[in-house]
This record gives C-alpha cells, structure tokens and sequence, in this order.
C-alpha cells in the first residue's frame, strides 16, 4: 500500500472550510485515494474517494492534482462535531496489507 | 446501513481469561477480513489478515497464539484474546475491503477490551 503522510493536527473554527493534504507520491495506476473519519471509540468510516481531478459529495470535495501524488479533503463549514481524526489511504490493498497512516487530528473550536 | 457488524461494542475481564469477539459482513461475502488494534491517540495497526478456510497472516510482532483468528465462513470471522493481561487492554476493530477494484474498506464499531 502507498505510503501517505498527513499533518498529525489542524485547528479551525465553527464555520470555515478545512483542507487537509495528504501525500502519496509513489502512488499506483491502479490506486484510489479514499478518506475516512474516525471518531473517539468508533470504527473508521468512509467520507469520500476518488482517482482524479475532483470529487464532490455531501460531505466533502477531494482535489487530486494531475500528477496524484497528493490529494486534499475539503470540509465546508466545518462544525464542532467534525472534531475527529482523518485517515487517507491509498488502495486497492497489494499484498493484502492495508496499513493505516498516523492520520489528521482536527479541532473545531467554537 | 452498516455493512459490518462487530460484538461486544464493550467488555471487561479478569486477567488470565479469553475473550472472543465476533465480526460479521452483513452485505456481501468476505473472503478476507483485518484486525487492528488502536491505542488511545494513536492510529489503527493492523494485526492480522483473516483468510476464509486458511489461516490467518499475522503481522511481526503480533503473536499467533494470543491472538487467535478464525474464519470459519464467509460472513464470521472471530478474534480470540487469549490470557488476556492488562497490556492487553486496547481497541480492536475489523474491517473487510469491497472487491470492485477501489480498495474501499469498511469497519465494524470497535470493541472496548478492559483487562483488569
């Protein structure tokens, strides 16, 4: 799997859009880039993906620029209940290893 | 709705007992299936592969005999903690990727172990 790297924590207030970046350079022709969410005692759950240029959904837009070794999650108008921690992995999974980043640590402050 | 379901949410135990939790694909079938262990603040580590009929391809370190896998059907696949100690006391999640090429995962809540 893609190697990815991701600031460890953002800061933001109720209301503003957060991006975050998330690396990839040796990503794969074949590779997604998916991102999940995860809060305190939960499992990790999907919030959007994508292969190329844009991606839109009602949570969020992922830019991939034309080289896709890297990729950004846009949250508009963030909320204090987006305080959560951000994975982006890279897959489909290659030698059946699916090996989880440090993830993004955003704080929505009020 | 969910499509993996993952019991107990929570448990507790004395040391030197063997828990056993349980991870159901509810949607589609799951040949392979993946256990993490999560500390407090620290992202997901993967512990082992559960393979459907076979065994389980644990990761360095992780020890085969502690840890027990089994993935006797398509839709079940459990992770025994045996003798379980303190140290032992983490979050454990399973997950099953989607097949269609995208390498979309899917997780089960999670489950609390407290060894006292």
């Amino acid at each position: 799997l893609a190697k990815t790297t991701q600031p460890i924590s953002m800061d933001s207030y109720e209301g503003q859009e957060v991006n975050i970046t998330c690396s990839h350079n040796n990503i794969a022709t074949n590779d997604y880039i998916t991102w999940y969410q995860q809060f305190p005692s939960q499992g990790p759950r999907f919030i959007i993906q994508g292969y190329k240029t844009k991606v839109t959904n009602e949570v969020a837009s992922l830019f991939i620029p034309a080289d896709r070794k890297s990729s950004t999650l846009s949250l508009p108008r963030v909320s204090l209940s987006d305080t959560a921690v951000y994975y982006c992995l890279v897959g489909p999974n290659r030698d059946d290893k699916i090996i989880f980043g440090k993830g993004t640590r955003l704080h929505i402050l009020p | 709705g969910a499509v993996v379901s993952q019991h107990p949410s929570r448990v507790i135990c004395k040391s030197g007992t063997s828990v056993k939790i349980e991870c159901r694909s509810l949607d589609f079938q799951a040949t392979t299936m993946f256990w993490y262990r999560q500390f407090p603040k620290q992202s997901l580590m993967l512990m082992a592969t559960s393979n459907e009929g076979s065994k389980a391809t644990y990761e360095q370190g992780v020890e085969k005999d502690k840890f027990l896998i089994n993935h006797a059907s398509l839709t079940l696949s459990t992770l025994t903690v045996t003798s379980a100690h303190p140290e032992d006391s983490s979050f454990y999640i399973c997950s099953l990727e989607r097949r269609d090429g995208t390498g979309e995962l899917f997780f089960g809540e999670g489950s609390r172990l407290t060894v006292l």
